[in-house]
């Protein structure tokens, strides 16, 4: 069965810092691998994607996220936060033998303090 | 261009009654999702339309819950006797099938049965 994991329910992070917010994944074959955000009363936002290709996936505002196949992981990261990232993130996946599913993460919401 | 519409943003019912809730996907875009998010959580699958194909349906939680979409394009949920636990807010999504194309979603309808 595809799925991805957020393990951290909540990130908090101040302005400036790096941050980085997790997600592993499970899945049959290679991923096709997504990372989402969400602001209050908003629908989710696309950020970036990894297909295939370069490990480091670069996406909006900033945002890039590593593929890690050993660890099956795909965190979402940004050298330099702001109070305006503050945000629910969601990661998801696309089941490819099943091509309409997509499996997301419970989130995960990030905290960017002054 | 036009993202993903929903109608209306924000529905207060009593329960027990009907609800219909409307989706408006990006022209062109042949696959339609509907979730449901509750406060502050995930999202839940409930139903996915593609084409002409008979809808996955395998996420309604209840028989109570039906959609349609109509000419391959705008897409209704209908919530029948409406009960208390169905308030969240529901979001619609819309994507191009065939490429490892993201989900574009809408800003939801916010629906809180009293």
């Amino acid at each position: 069965a595809q799925s991805v994991a957020q393990p951290e329910d909540q990130v908090n992070v101040a302005e400036g810092n790096p941050l980085t917010v997790k997600c592993t994944y499970s899945v049959s074959g290679n991923p096709y691998l997504f990372w989402y955000v969400q602001y209050p009363n908003r629908g989710l936002q696309f950020l970036l994607k990894y297909i295939t290709g370069d490990n480091l996936v670069k996406g909006s505002y900033g945002f890039e996220a590593e593929f890690n196949k050993s660890q099956t992981s795909f965190h979402l990261k940004k050298p330099s936060a702001l109070v305006s990232d503050s945000a629910l993130y969601f990661c998801a996946v696309r089941d490819l033998y099943n091509f309409n599913k997509f499996y997301f993460g419970s989130g995960t919401k990030l905290n960017v303090k002054p | 261009g036009a993202g993903v519409s929903q109608s209306p943003s924000n529905k207060v019912t009593e329960k027990g009654k009907d609800v219909e809730l409307r989706c408006d996907p990006i022209s062109g875009h042949t696959a339609l999702y509907w979730y449901r998010q509750s406060l502050g959580q995930g999202l839940e699958f409930l139903i996915y339309f593609q084409g002409n194909s008979a809808p996955d349906k395998s996420g309604l939680p209840s028989d109570r819950f039906s959609a349609e979409r109509t000419g391959g394009s705008v897409s209704t949920l209908t919530i029948q006797r409406t009960q208390q636990e169905d308030s969240a807010v529901y979001l619609c999504a819309s994507s191009d099938q065939g490429t490892p194309s993201p989900l574009h979603f809408g800003n939801g309808t916010r629906l809180t049965v009293t």
